[in-house]
Parts: C-alpha cells; structure tokens; sequence
C-alpha cells in the first residue's frame, strides 16, 4: 500500500544547480499538491493540480515550476537552486479539493 | 483568497488537562475546514473534519461560522497527543493551511 510516494528523501544542492523532487500516488486522486515546511510558517502551497492536465500557482511559486505528467505523476523543478529554498517539501494527492489528502515522507532539501 | 490563522505556535500542558488549539479563517465562499496532526517522525495525517462531525482520539472542533473559527479541543490531555497540529482550508480546488500549533503534553 504505497500511498504518496515521493523521492528522494534527502538532497544537498549547491546554489543555481537545478533538480527534480518526483512524486506518485497509486490511489486514483485527482488532486495533487506541493507544500513546502518551514519553522514558524507552516506549510505553504507552492503548485497544485486540480486534475489531469491542469496545474495552478500557490502561495509561494516564485522559483518553481511543476509538471502534471499524467494522472498518478505530480513533479516539482527547482531551475535554479537558492539557499532560501531550503526546506522540507511535502507532496500531497486527495480524491478531490475538498475531500482527505494524503501526504509523502517528505524531501529534506538543503541549498548551500 | 483563503487564509488560515493559527495564533499560538507553541501549547504546553499538563497530562490530563483540557487543551485547546485555536483557528480561525477566513473564505469568501463555504468552506471544508479540517485538522490534521504530525506525530514525531510520521506522516502528516487528517485528524478530522468538520464535515463529518465525528470525534478522532478524543478531539473535537465545531465550525463557528460567526466567529470563522474551527477550534480543536480536547478535554484530557495525553502524553501522546505530543505533536504538531495544523488547521487546513479546502476551497476552490485548492487545501491552504495555517501555520501549525506544536502542543507538548507533560507529565
């Protein structure tokens, strides 16, 4: 029973590299998230995706992109790494907006 | 726009004392309202939802539409119930949420 499966879990990146955090559901979801965990701030929409095909800004998408590549598949890029991109990212899938989501482990990011 | 407004960061408590987490939001529309809690090295996970108006664990939260608050509470505190909790709004396809409360039981 997988659930949100994100990877990786843990990553150093150096100033202006680029990468990719992945994420899967295998539970039909339409909707699919992308939240970023920082002290004092709580967790703060960065993308999300409604459905298939379609993805929406957040609260905080400035130096994210993402990538909706089918129904199970919700992608985040960061092109150009910055140290205030630190943080703990979390993936999220729920059936629709306003129903239970589910959430991954989490990606530990560091930007040096 | 939606926003979530969870005033106290930090709640401590004795074990066996009332506890409770205060949230308040505000939505143009009607909004789903729901609690979700981190224990320590765990997933982020719903506690409840107003919708259902089901009690998880001993909590409880009534949607005051008035007021626009969705407050947490339970009335004994456990040494388990150590953890974060945030407030979440669903509206408009999207789930935004406060910016959590972390509450440590005592003993």
């Amino acid at each position: 029973n997988a659930g949100v499966t994100q990877t990786p879990k843990f990553q150093v990146l150096k100033t202006g590299q680029s990468m990719t955090l992945q994420c899967a559901q295998d539970m039909n979801h339409n909707s699919m998230y992308w939240y970023r965990q920082d002290p004092g701030m709580g967790l703060r929409l960065i993308y999300y995706s409604a459905s298939e095909g379609t993805t929406d800004k957040g609260e905080v998408p400035n130096g994210y992109n993402v990538s909706r590549l089918n129904k199970r598949e919700f992608s985040l890029r960061l092109e150009s790494a910055a140290p205030s991109q630190t943080s703990v990212y979390f993936c999220a899938s729920s059936v629709t907006g306003n129903t239970e989501a589910f959430f991954g482990q989490g990606t530990r990011l560091t930007v040096v | 726009a939606q926003r979530v407004t969870q005033p106290e960061k930090l709640l401590s408590v004795f074990k066996g004392a009332p506890v409770e987490l205060k949230c308040n939001y505000s939505y143009s529309g009607s909004p789903e309202l729901f609690w979700y809690v981190q224990y320590s090295r765990q997933r982020l996970q719903l506690l409840l939802r107003h919708i259902s108006r089901e009690s998880i664990k001993g909590f409880t939260a009534d949607l005051n539409k008035g007021e626009t608050s969705f407050h947490l509470k339970k009335p004994f505190a456990q040494e388990e119930d150590s953890a974060m909790y945030y407030c979440a709004l669903s509206g408009d396809y999207k789930l935004s949420f406060g910016a959590g409360t972390t509450v440590t039981v005592r003993a």
